[in-house]
């Protein structure tokens, strides 16, 4: 069964502070999406990464690909209170836009 | 403004009641999607469509039902078969299908919330 782990599930963190959330998945992607959803409010997206290796950053947020090891990671930096919202991976298997989504990991910034 | 609306925000459904949520987007998009998301969960597929009057289940498509006549419109039916409804119900986009064209991101409308009383 094809399965996208987030780890952590829930994480409340002190503004100024550096933290990673981990995606792992269960079968090969070359693609991997990140997503954020502020409470009540629909997805946005974030990243795109299409092949190993691939890194990309906006603002406090890097997020990173390693197809090999089948786990993206998304990277905060100086955390700030509008960081604050739950964050999915997605992951494209079968290459058909048919996305698996991760639990989502739920970010709380606090001053 | 390019975008997808979903409408209506708020539902209510009523035990034994089918009902329609709308779903329409003026990207150009080939492709769509609906999701059904539960409370502290991820999104899980429900139906999605690559092309005008064609369509295929996904994960969780019992008690449902969708159509695509029109490109940029892709409702979805919640019928009575369905026994567990409430959710956040969100409808997808994106511009390709497969991966010949390059990739894109799925756009997400607002959603709809549905309740069942």
């Amino acid at each position: 069964e094809l399965k996208v782990e987030q780890n952590p599930l829930f994480l409340s963190m002190q503004e100024g502070k550096n933290y990673t959330i981990y995606c792992n998945y269960s079968t090969t992607s070359d693609r991997l999406y990140w997503y954020r959803q502020d409470p009540g409010k629909s997805l946005e997206s974030l990243f795109v990464l299409l092949s190993n290796g691939a890194v990309k950053q906006e603002g406090r947020l890097m997020a990173s690909l390693d197809t090999k090891a089948r786990l993206s990671t998304l990277h905060i930096t100086a955390a700030v209170h509008d960081l604050s919202a739950t964050y999915f991976c997605a992951v494209d298997p079968s290459n058909t836009d048919k996305l698996i989504f991760g639990t989502g990991t739920r970010l709380q910034v606090f001053p | 403004d390019g975008g997808i609306t979903q409408s209506p925000k708020y539902l209510f459904r009523k035990e034994g009641q089918n009902v329609t949520l709308s779903c329409e987007q003026n990207l150009n998009h080939d492709a769509m999607y609906w999701y059904r998301q539960d409370p502290g969960q991820g999104l899980r597929l429900i139906y999605y469509s690559q092309i005008v009057n064609d369509f295929q289940k996904g994960d969780i498509a019992e008690g449902y039902s969708v159509s695509r006549e029109k490109k940029e419109s892709f409702p979805l039916t919640v019928t009575s078969a369905q026994k567990n409804p409430t959710a956040f119900y969100l409808c997808a986009s994106s511009r390709t299908s497969g991966r010949a064209l390059g990739t894109d991101t799925q756009y997400f409308g607002p959603g709809t919330r549905l309740t069942v009383l």
